[in-house]
């Protein structure tokens, strides 16, 4: 079966400092990858996907950047963490085609401070 | 565009009630999929249902069942005699493809006991 781990669990940070979330996934290959960042209360928004490696799809213009340096990990970073960065990340993976279901790891906290 | 209506931003039920989240979405795609995914206080999102727009059959999954309406454009979700365990949020979405899902913003149902 496939599990999703994302690192760390929660991450307290000053504001200016870089960040670097990872995401791996085991029991599949060649998945699509997704970041998402959920704000308190919020709904979920849809950061970057991956179809393979060294492809990233950038959804919504802001200071983080995405990379895919194997098939199965995805890594989300910054290189100076703002107050607003401040949310939920979730990362995700589904199956090659585009309307397959996605399914979400357990997310990290990430509060700047 | 595409859109997914959440209008019940909370919703708190005695232990053994029944209980029923609305979804209305927006789409001029004749072929889209929706999800229903829970969202529990540890934070990860547990896939619950997708279904396409070309099945309508509504589906019964133990205490759950969902209602799919395309002449209304809902897709709602009705938990049958509620426990404390399903105190969560949950959160109704849709695509077409483009790897994007549009999330609605959740609903907290609370389960008092």
């Amino acid at each position: 079966s496939q599990t999703i781990h994302q690192w760390p669990a929660t991450l307290v940070q000053p504001v200016g400092s870089p960040l670097s979330l990872e995401c791996t996934v085991e029991g599949t290959s060649n998945p699509n990858l997704y970041w998402y960042r959920q704000a308190a209360g919020r709904g979920l928004q849809l950061l970057f996907y991956s179809v393979g490696i060294g492809q990233i799809s950038s959804e919504v213009p802001q200071n983080l950047s995405a990379s895919r340096p194997q098939d199965r990990q995805f890594i989300l970073s910054s290189k100076k963490l703002l107050l607003s960065d401040s949310g939920f990340y979730l990362c995700a993976w589904s199956r090659l085609a585009d309307t397959d279901t996605q399914y979400f790891g357990p997310g990290t906290r990430l509060t700047v401070l | 565009a595409q859109k997914v209506t959440q209008a019940q931003t909370e919703i708190s039920v005695v232990e053994k009630e029944d209980v029923t989240l609305d979804c209305v979405y927006e789409t001029r795609d004749t072929t889209y999929y929706l999800f229903w995914y829970k969202q529990p206080p540890s934070g990860e999102l547990v896939f619950l249902i997708r279904r396409n727009s070309f099945d309508e059959q509504n589906e019964i999954s133990g205490r759950y069942s969902w209602n799919f309406q395309k002449s209304t454009s809902s897709f709602n979700f009705t938990i049958t005699a509620s426990q404390v365990v399903d105190s969560a949020v949950y959160f109704c979405a849709l695509t077409s493809g483009t790897y994007k899902y549009i999330f609605g913003t959740g609903t907290r149902l609370k389960v008092l006991a």
